[in-house]
């Protein structure tokens, strides 16, 4: 089996400040992890993921994730956001004979002008 | 490609009543799932379908039931609505529902139980 804890329900934060959301996961086996975006009233949409390879993977507007194996994290992180990161994120994680992901409960980032 | 769509976008029954939501994946994605969200439990799995069948399926009662058509298309069925069914249903396709692939999800339906 596997899980998601994503350890802060509400991240708020100062427009231009740097951000960092929590993602820790158990899983037994290989697992592919990744951060989900949901704007108001939209569906979730990929912001970045982690299969293989180098562990810090990043995203076209300025979001990266590193994969720590031993510590079974993969926090995202931002140097400097925007009041148009305001959003909820997801972690979520797969892999092994699971064809379908397990997601955590969601961080909702507040970004303050 | 066009993306993932769903119909409704909004709907409101009264308990009791049931409903029929509708998906329609990314063209060439076999794999379709769907999850209930909600504030208090946050995102759910319900049942997943891959070439018609049901491959895996969540920990919901069976009021909840689904389908896929050859198309790819699929719908999910709720009989007997209960208040606690109000929530926002999402769809979600993939190629192949393989763990490594990206999940696409549409805008979702917005279900009121009165």
């Amino acid at each position: 089996a596997q899980s998601v804890t994503q350890l802060d329900s509400q991240v708020p934060v100062f427009e231009e400040a740097p951000v960092e959301l929590r993602c820790n996961y158990s899983s037994s086996v290989s697992v592919y992890l990744f951060w989900y975006v949901q704007y108001p009233n939209q569906g979730l949409q990929l912001l970045l993921k982690y299969l293989s390879g180098s562990t810090l993977v990043e995203s076209i507007n300025g979001f990266e994730a590193e994969f720590n194996k031993s510590q079974t994290s993969f926090h995202l992180r931002k140097p400097s956001v925007h009041i148009s990161d305001t959003a909820e994120y997801f972690c979520a994680v797969s892999g092994g004979g699971s064809y379908i992901p397990t997601f955590g409960r969601g961080t909702s980032l507040i970004v303050h002008p | 490609k066009a993306g993932v769509t769903q119909t409704p976008r909004y709907l409101i029954k009264t308990r009791g009543q049931q409903v029929t939501l509708s998906c329609s994946p990314i063209s060439g994605h076999r794999s379709v799932s769907w999850y209930q969200q909600t504030p208090g439990q946050g995102l759910q799995f319900l049942f997943e379908y891959f070439s018609e069948t049901q491959r895996n399926k969540g920990n919901f009662p069976g009021r909840f039931s689904g389908r896929q058509f050859s198309n790819s298309r699929s719908e999910m069925n709720v009989s007997t609505l209960e208040l606690g069914d109000s929530a926002l249903y999402l769809c979600a396709s993939s190629l192949e529902g393989q763990g490594s692939d990206t999940q696409y999800f549409g805008p979702g339906t917005r279900l009121t139980v009165l």
